[in-house]
């Protein structure tokens, strides 16, 4: 079936300027995940959704970083002001409510200039 | 919080040989341990994981190993092809469905 999607695949922005983030999470997960990978390092953790409960927020960097997610379905990763520091790969993630693996979409590459 | 280090951040092995890759961790409540292989261009993909009821998992040519005493884990391929050449990270967390703590990462380049 289908992965995780994501879109779009890379995008490009001046500094300063809002950004929308779209994460297609597998059919039937209740979780999702975002991460941001910056060049060269590991991933690191940024908002987690779980059904209907109050999303884990804990990795937000700053109050420039939002998500929101409806119901089971997409989510949006927003970013406000954006700063060249933003620039990286933001991947999302989804799974299943118990035990199971998270798997990944390929990526939002996002340049700040 | 959790704090995964991973080492090394390069790994050149010939074709053939075995590779090995270690990560400690910081946190003695994670009980879930995926790795992953990220090719360029694409999403990490889950290669294997271990749960902390046992010590060690195989698949194939893939292998890893835990020890929850010293809170460390490796990744161990053997009989390394070319497809293998990739970036590997290690995770933790306290479960499957929990956020994951990731390692830096390690590149592996297989040569002929």
């Amino acid at each position: 079936g289908a992965g995780v999607s994501q879109s779009p695949s890379n995008k490009v922005t001046e500094k300063g300027k809002d950004v929308e983030l779209r994460c297609d999470p597998i059919s039937g997960h209740t979780a999702l995940y975002w991460y941001r990978q910056r060049l060269g390092q590991g991933l690191e953790f940024l908002i987690y959704f779980q059904g209907n409960s109050a999303p884990d927020k804990s990795g937000l960097p700053s109050d420039r970083f939002s998500a929101e997610r409806t119901g089971e379905s997409v989510s949006t990763l927003t970013i406000q002001r954006t700063q060249q520091e933003d620039s990286a790969v933001y991947l999302c993630a989804s799974s299943l409510v118990r035990g199971s693996e998270q798997y990944f979409g390929p990526g939002t590459r996002l340049t700040v200039t | 919080g959790e704090n995964v280090e991973q080492h090394p951040s390069t790994l050149s092995v010939q074709e053939g040989d075995s590779a090995v890759i270690k990560c400690t961790y910081s946190d003695s409540a994670s009980n879930y341990f995926p790795w992953y292989k990220q090719e360029l261009g694409k999403g990490p993909q889950l290669i294997i994981d271990i749960r902390s009821n046992v010590g060690e998992k195989k698949d194939q040519r893939i292998a890893v190993t835990l020890n929850k005493t010293a809170k460390h884990f490796s990744l161990h391929i053997t009989e390394t092809q070319p497809e293998d050449s990739a970036v590997y990270f290690c995770a933790a967390s306290i479960s499957a469905a929990s956020k994951l703590t990731f390692g830096t990462g390690t590149r592996l380049q297989v040569t002929l």
